[in-house]
């Protein structure tokens, strides 16, 4: 079973610029998530998306952040204009909504993107 | 105060070592409770998933939670080389909203 696939894996960009990352999450995973992790701290929930309809965005930044998930499967999330305090690693993750007998109940996460804004 | 918190370390330990990390949490919603493995550049994988208070073990691995106490641990017998990278705790609600600690950056020396 292929794992979730990010891209790109690094960005570097300056500051007032926009930027886009890319997931495409586990075939069948209906819920999908978007993470923002800022060095030496945990993953933050950004949004999650239940097929394509927006679940949770209540820590998204809305004035500069904005994400979608067209037909249910690819994400997009995107950044504009980028500020300084934005250098994270974005996380994508996903997950079944309803599990199967022997599923972990668990989020499998992508690699991430390393984003720099200068 | 944070929901999750962990301990950042860095911890350093000798190959063979017990190797205990600790989390505190404060939400009395989380019903349930992870350790995720980080290794650089890449995303947090599950190690452990609990539902109660009381031991999960799992090869080298056991997981601790003492809901009276809001306290999580993580026990790493005969740690390995392999084993260093950044170790993150969390809660789970009944609503499935995950919140993370910060995580303990672990490092077993061979």
């Amino acid at each position: 079973e292929a794992g979730v696939a990010q891209s790109p894996r690094y960005k570097i960009i300056e500051k007032r610029q926009s930027v886009a990352f890319w997931c495409n999450p586990i075939s069948g995973h209906a819920t999908l998530y978007w993470y923002q992790q800022i060095l030496g701290q945990g993953p933050k929930l950004l949004i999650q998306f239940q097929n394509n309809g927006v679940v949770d965005d209540s820590q998204l930044p809305k004035d500069r952040f904005s994400a979608e998930r067209l037909k249910g499967v690819d994400s997009t999330l995107k950044i504009q204009p980028a500020k300084l305090e934005d250098s994270a690693v974005y996380l994508c993750a996903s997950r079944r909504f309803k599990l199967l007998a022997g599923d972990t109940d668990t989020q499998y996460f992508g690699p991430g993107t390393r984003l720099t804004v200068l | 105060q944070k929901e999750v918190e962990q301990d950042p370390g860095p911890l350093s330990v000798p190959e063979g070592a017990i190797v205990s990390l600790n989390c505190t949490y404060s939400n009395s919603a989380f019903q349930y409770f992870m350790w995720y493995r980080q290794y650089s550049r890449k995303g947090p994988e599950l190690l452990m998933y609990t539902y109660s208070s009381g031991n999960k073990e799992d090869g080298r691995f056991t997981a601790q939670v003492d809901k009276s106490s809001k306290y999580i641990s993580l026990f790493i017998r005969d740690s390995q080389p392999s084993d260093s990278a950044t170790y993150l705790c969390a809660g789970k609600t009944s609503y499935d909203k995950v919140i993370f600690g910060p995580g303990t950056s672990l490092s077993v020396i061979p």
